[in-house]
């Protein structure tokens, strides 16, 4: 499968604590996504990554991949309780075939 | 402001009893996806059009069927419905495949009685 797997499955932090989730996947990308889903809702686009970037940065989010260890991490800095939702990994693996969806981290974040 | 808009966004429907869920888009874009997604769980890509040429996933039951009659609309058709089928639905569009960013849909929760 070329399923992304994100690490790890839920994270509960504080208000003002930074986040870090990780997603792995199997083959070769041309470009990484992660998205946001509030609970019962549809997914966000937050950021995307090429292939050929080593880190990315868009307001209070901070992306990394590292393409020889076929993962990325998503870093979300200064949470809030608004941060609350699943994130996921989605990676293009051809860019001409559709996204690929991880499972997800599940973020609590608790003011 | 242009976006993909799901109906309904609860369905209820009995076991056997065919369903139609709809998505339509005003950002003309060429793709359009539909997705499975059961609780806690990754969305799972049943089918996508790109223009009118549809293709399905080798995994999509023969139960799962979508038409796509014109640009802006495209349907998600149950023929007879599962228990197992029971998940949220979600649309998505693209300009193309590769292109980045898919807009979503809010999704629509089918329940199965």
């Amino acid at each position: 499968s070329q399923q992304g797997e994100e690490d790890p499955q839920a994270l509960s932090i504080q208000e003002g604590e930074n986040a870090t989730m990780n997603c792995s996947y199997k083959t070769s990308i041309n470009n990484l996504q992660w998205y946001r889903q509030n609970s019962g809702r549809g997914l966000v686009h937050l950021i995307l990554i090429r292939s050929n970037e080593r880190e990315k940065h868009s307001g209070r989010l901070r992306v990394t991949l590292d393409t020889s260890k076929k993962s990325s991490s998503l870093l979300i800095t200064a949470s809030r309780a608004a941060d609350t939702a699943s994130y996921f990994c989605a990676t293009d693996h051809s860019g001409n075939t559709p996204l690929v969806f991880g499972k997800g981290t599940r973020l609590s974040v608790i003011a | 402001d242009a976006m993909v808009i799901q109906n309904p966004r609860y369905q209820v429907t009995q076991f056997g009893k065919p369903v139609t869920l709809s998505c339509s888009q005003t950002l003309n874009h060429n793709v359009m996806y539909w997705y499975q997604q059961k609780s806690s769980q990754a969305p799972k890509l049943l089918f996508h059009y790109y223009d009118k040429d549809f293709n399905n996933e080798a995994d999509t039951p023969d139960n799962f069927q979508s038409r796509r009659p014109n640009t802006s609309f495209c349907f998600l058709d149950i023929r007879s419905p599962g228990l197992g089928d029971a998940a949220m639905y979600l649309c998505a569009t693209s300009r193309g495949t590769g292109a980045p960013g898919y807009t979503f849909g809010s999704g629509t929760r089918l329940t199965v009685v």
